[in-house]
């Protein structure tokens, strides 16, 4: 069985780089869409991007300038980087893998998420 | 931007039938994703590719997708329904979009 888990810093200063790491278990990161979402606190989800394992990137315009996704297959982690970071950031972040070979097939395996909380 | 609305909420009686609508600019035209939430938990894949459920969801469970509107019905409704739902679609310039979340409440 899948399992994902999140972890990093649950603090971020603003204007700093939120750092996160998501851990596959179960399974190899090769051959699906990886994906970061968030939740802000009593809010709705918000897809953040998605990265390949053959490295294709895609990311939500209006968070592009500030996101990076990247796969590392010898640790078998996903991780997420955000950029100048804001109050608005304030959120939980979830990784999450698709059902199928397609990005669109759905997202089916979730970590418990992580809060991160930007403050000074 | 393209943007799928849902109603915030959305009551129903056990043993009734509950509908959650998801809408969009021809989103017929796209795969519908569902979500079920609870409180504190990480989001549920209860529906994909509009209608398909993974193999753990009840057949009480279902989806459509037609013009502009893919609608989660949810038959039998028990009080363990009781959850947000989101939809979710994919844009090829947005990429993926949830809708704003329907809350359903069993009483």
């Amino acid at each position: 069985q899948v399992q994902l888990q999140e972890s990093g810093p649950g603090l971020v200063k603003p204007s700093e780089t939120l750092s996160l790491t998501c851990t596959v278990s179960g399974g190899s990161v090769s051959g699906y869409y990886w994906n970061w979402i968030r939740q802000p606190p009593g809010k709705g989800l918000e897809w953040i991007g998605f990265i390949y394992y053959g490295g294709n990137t895609k990311y939500k315009p209006s968070l592009r300038s500030r996101v990076t996704i990247s796969v590392d297959t010898s640790k078998n982690q996903l991780s997420l980087k955000l950029t100048s970071v804001t109050v608005a950031d304030t959120a939980v972040y979830f990784c999450a893998r698709v059902l199928k070979s397609g990005y669109d097939s759905g997202f089916y395996y979730w970590g418990q998420g992580t809060l991160v909380a930007v403050s000074s | 931007s393209y943007e799928l609305t849902q109603a915030p909420s959305v009551s129903v009686s056990p043993g009734q039938t509950a509908r959650i609508t998801c809408s969009g600019d021809k989103l017929g035209n796209r795969y519908v994703s569902w979500f079920r939430q609870k409180a504190g938990q990480s989001p549920v894949l209860v529906i994909y590719e509009d209608a398909k459920r993974p193999s753990e969801i009840p057949e009480r469970i279902s989806g459509s997708n037609s013009g502009n509107t893919a609608t989660l019905t949810i038959t039998g409704t028990q009080v363990l329904d009781e959850a947000d739902y989101y939809c979710q679609a994919w844009d090829g310039t947005s990429g993926g979009i949830f809708g704003g979340g329907t809350k359903l409440t069993v009483l």
